[in-house]
């Protein structure tokens, strides 16, 4: 499969516990976006990585949020003491800076913050 | 701030009707404009991208419109089948000068087609 991989697919967890989710990009991409949809609404940005450079961050990525781009392949976004307003489900999408720049997105992790 | 506007929010019809999604911006500064399906929990699959100096794509039974000036894009989906059956959200893409890959989505149209 060559698509985008996010695992996990379902994550809950407990008021104030940390977690942290991982995206596989397709291999070639040289971008990757994090998204945030909750029920009803449409996915909304958090942030972006152009290789291994975090480029941009949403006013909604708090101090609680950080992602990483390591060497430029998978991305992990973490979240510190997890609120209930969290629970969402989280999109990670790649694409190549070329020719309109398609976005390709993964299945998601839905996050549950009890 | 660009605010992406979908009409209608649901729409139910019955199979083999032809139907059109509506979608409209409110900054037509943009790069291009895409068309994604959703099915309930899953990502966002790409049904068709079109410049902004395009007019209109088509893919199979699926026509996407854009008129640049008056901020407005339609989807038309003919002969529907109950596979049809999903969310569809309307995107667009910033002029240069940022990410094109952040966009600005829709609430998207929840689309049901009864055998």
């Amino acid at each position: 499969d060559t698509g985008v991989s996010q695992d996990p697919r379902h994550k809950i967890t407990k008021r104030g516990q940390n977690v942290t989710f991982r995206c596989d990009p397709i291999s070639e991409h040289n971008r990757l976006y994090w998204y945030r949809q909750t029920l009803g609404q449409g996915p909304e940005f958090l942030t972006y990585f152009q290789n291994e450079a975090q480029l941009e961050k949403s006013r909604l990525l708090s101090d609680r949020f950080s992602a990483e781009r390591p060497k430029g392949s998978f991305s992990t976004l973490e979240i510190q003491r997890t609120e209930q307003g969290d629970s969402a489900m989280y999109l990670c999408a790649s694409s190549l800076m070329v020719g309109g720049e398609k976005l390709f997105f993964g299945s998601g992790t839905q996050l549950s913050v009890l | 701030k660009q605010e992406v506007t979908q009409i209608p929010a649901a729409l139910s019809v019955p199979e083999g009707e032809n139907l059109v999604l509506n979608c409209s911006f409110t900054d037509s500064a943009i790069y291009n404009l895409q068309w994604f399906r959703q099915d309930p929990g899953k990502g966002l699959t790409s049904l068709l991208l079109i410049q902004s100096s395009q007019r209109e794509q088509t893919s199979g039974r699926l026509n996407a419109s854009l008129d640049k000036s008056s901020g407005r894009s339609t989807l038309y989906i003919a002969a529907s089948q109950p596979g049809d059956s999903a969310t569809y959200l309307c995107a667009v893409s910033p002029p240069s000068g940022t990410s094109y890959g952040k966009l600005t989505f829709g609430q998207g149209t929840i689309l049901t087609v009864h055998p």
